[in-house]
């Protein structure tokens, strides 16, 4: 069964640092492109960051470039986001999710997301 | 960047067809295609259309997806509703390097 599973996330205090996991089952991970999208409370959905298969090509969304960092382990079927100086607009559900993508590095021409996590709730508060 | 429009909520009876639509704000809805996704309560979401009008595998054919050019928009059309398709909806597209989500809509199946 395809399957992500998230971890890693908690209560965190503004200013803080916390690192996501994203344990990938039955399939080759490094064969995807792999995201990560959030949900605020309430909210809607937020992408948020992706890795090309071999880690070379990484996007993030504006509101968190410098601030947070998505890798992965191929040899561990993982994906991870490093989140630093967190703020409290960045609580929310963090899914991972197995993504086709077209780019040619300034451009995407395909996204898809057809594989998702359950998620892990990041809560930034004093 | 463009932005995606959604009707907050809609509503429909069991049986009956509601159709969602996505509202691309700049640009040609056809330039960049469509994905929907489903989010039960409580759940992640899952997609139910990509490519504007592709179903994945394991979804029923009462959901299909168009695009209209004239109004610049998407739809998500569900045929012969279910209480089990009462959720979120949600569209997302795709420009430059960034990846865009519509506000999503809430489908209430009375």
């Amino acid at each position: 069964e395809v399957q992500l599973v998230e971890s890693g996330g908690g209560l965190v205090q503004p200013g803080g640092s916390l690192r996501l996991s994203c344990a990938a089952s039955g399939f080759t991970c490094s064969s995807f492109w792999m995201s990560w999208v959030r949900q605020a409370p309430g909210k809607g959905l937020e992408w948020v960051a992706n890795i090309k298969q071999d880690g070379s090509e990484k996007y993030y969304v504006d509101s968190v470039k410098g601030r947070f960092t998505i890798s992965r382990d191929n040899a561990k079927n993982s994906l991870y986001l490093q989140m630093n100086s967190l703020r409290a607009e960045d609580t929310a559900v963090y899914y991972c999710a197995r993504s086709t993508v077209v780019t040619d590095e300034t451009y995407f021409y395909y996204y898809y997301m057809d594989v998702w996590g359950k998620g892990t709730t990041v809560t930034v508060s004093s | 960047n463009f932005m995606l429009t959604q009707p907050h909520s809609v509503s429909a009876s069991p049986g009956k067809t509601v159709t969602i639509s996505c509202t691309r704000s700049s640009g040609s809805i056809a330039s960049n295609y469509v994905q929907w996704y489903q989010q039960r309560p409580g759940s992640s979401p899952t997609p139910v259309i990509y490519e504007d009008n592709q179903r994945p595998s394991g979804v029923p054919d009462r959901f299909s997806g168009s695009i209209d050019s004239s109004s610049n928009s998407a739809s998500l059309t569900i045929s012969g509703l279910k209480t089990e398709d009462e959720a979120d909806y949600f569209c997302q597209s795709y420009d430059s390097s960034n990846v865009l989500f519509g506000g999503g809509t809430k489908l209430t199946v009375l």
